[in-house]
């Protein structure tokens, strides 16, 4: 059970270039999240999706693009990345057990855009 | 909206000292809060949470947290510190059961020997 990860672990982009971030869960949850975490400022929700086929958009959507291909995998995709989006961004998926909704989290893609 | 907020950014606490870590939060209805703990380089684990119920609600490693209504405020508290306690600790605030969460700017906490 390896919960959540998070691929590539880091990542250099040059400004305009595009990538996609990869997410994948195996604990069966519909829920499931893209953050970003910038210094003083937390985790910011960027898109969320609460169950397969579905996506929303969250606190800081502009610049990326979301795909719920299955309810395993979240991908994140920058089209043409920015030096603003240099970041660490972390997926995570929520638990919906009754009494308990936690949301885990994977360790974390840091991209560096220049 | 909802809103969270950690007043101290940066706290140094020796080995074996108390700590307590402040967050307010600003939300309508009941809120649903969590303390995660970030180690360097690694993702979040949550600590504890409180949904309803006793307003002291213990965790794990050690950590406990009060919810008072009245000051909006769900500080973390351990009564003797680790030098594997150094970490950064966000507190949150959930909607609906927890489908959103909106984070404070986080506290990182230095143990000194």
């Amino acid at each position: 059970n390896a919960g959540v990860t998070q691929t590539p672990k880091f990542q250099v982009l040059k400004t305009g270039q595009s990538m996609t971030l990869q997410c994948a869960q195996d604990m069966n949850h519909n829920s499931m999240y893209w953050y970003r975490q910038d210094p003083g400022m937390g985790l910011r929700l960027i898109y969320y999706s609460a169950s397969e086929g579905t996506t929303d958009k969250g606190e800081v959507p502009n610049g990326y693009n979301v795909s719920r291909l299955n309810k395993r995998e979240f991908s994140l995709r920058l089209e043409s990345a920015a030096p603003s989006q240099t970041s660490v961004y972390f997926c995570a998926s929520r638990r919906e057990d009754s009494g308990s909704y936690e949301q885990y989290f994977g360790p974390g893609t840091r991209l560096t855009v220049t | 909206a909802q809103s969270v907020t950690q007043p101290d950014i940066h706290i140094t606490v020796s080995e074996g000292a108390s700590l307590e870590l402040r967050c307010n939060y600003s939300y309508g209805a009941t809120p649903y809060l969590f303390w995660y703990v970030q180690s360097p380089g690694q993702g979040l684990q949550l600590l504890l949470k409180y949904f309803s119920g006793d307003t002291l609600v213990q965790g794990i490693k050690g950590f406990e947290a009060e919810f008072k209504r009245s000051q909006s405020s769900f500080n973390l508290r351990k009564p003797s510190v680790h030098w594997s306690d150094a970490a950064e600790y966000f507190c949150a605030v959930g909607e609906a059961a927890g489908n959103k969460l909106t984070f404070g700017g986080g506290t990182r906490v230095l143990v000194k020997p």
